[in-house]
């Protein structure tokens, strides 16, 4: 079955530091998004993606975040200047058209900025 | 969106019907009801939606009330792999894309 799939599956960042978290969506599908989960918290929405421009996102999205599908395949998640309270778990996922027809989530980047 | 009510915890013995019920009782007519579940801190996984009619597909079937108020999500037949927190969302048709999750319910299968 096919599956999104998300790099690292851990990554450790120096507060202030930037970092890429990256995701491969499956082949076929037009819309992607980040969503975080900090620990032991709900699953929050982050930003959502179609054709080629962000047409969504959450006030957890400032301007420290930024999302980029620089090759037609790779869907990335910029963050400046990390923060303490960045650290969460980021899941990339993606959607043939869109919420109706189901996400389909990767497994997940744990990042833990120290 | 409407908001939704489940228990936070559930318990069903493995290889039987697992019901999870969910109250949105402010649901509008465009409003979608949509499961996903999460197993221990993976990424969640879509299982169904609905609007008005019974759904079914392989993982489940969702049962939603005539009057739309409230919805059950039934595992026919649960396995130890099912147990996760699942979570009952609605959202209307068009406009915004994302999805609010809330505290969802543990479900917990027994051997």
């Amino acid at each position: 079955e096919p599956e999104v799939t998300q790099t690292p599956s851990h990554q450790v960042t120096q507060m202030g530091q930037e970092v890429i978290l990256r995701c491969v969506p499956i082949s076929n599908h037009l819309y992607f998004y980040w969503y975080r989960q900090i620990l032991g918290q709900k699953v929050e929405f982050l930003v959502s993606f179609y054709n080629n421009e962000i047409s969504e996102k959450s006030e957890i999205f400032d301007d420290q975040f930024s999302v980029e599908r620089p090759d037609g395949s790779n869907f990335t998640l910029k963050i400046r200047s990390t923060k303490l309270e960045d650290s969460a778990m980021y899941f990339c996922a993606s959607s043939v058209r869109g919420r109706d027809y189901g996400y389909t989530f990767g497994s997940g980047t744990r990042l833990t900025i120290v | 969106d409407a908001k939704t009510t489940q228990p936070p915890s559930m318990d069903c013995a493995e290889g039987r019907a697992a019901n999870l019920p969910c109250n949105h009782s402010t649901i509008s007519g465009n409003e979608y009801v949509y499961w996903y579940r999460q197993i221990h801190s993976q990424g969640p996984q879509y299982i169904i939606h609905g609007l008005k009619n019974n759904e079914t597909n392989e993982m489940a079937s969702l049962i939603i009330t005539e009057d739309r108020k409230s919805s059950t999500l039934i595992l026919p037949h649960a396995t130890l792999r099912d147990t996760a927190v699942y979570y009952c969302i609605v959202s209307s048709q068009g406009g915004s894309e994302k999805l609010v999750f809330g505290k969802g319910t543990k479900l917990t299968v027994n051997p």
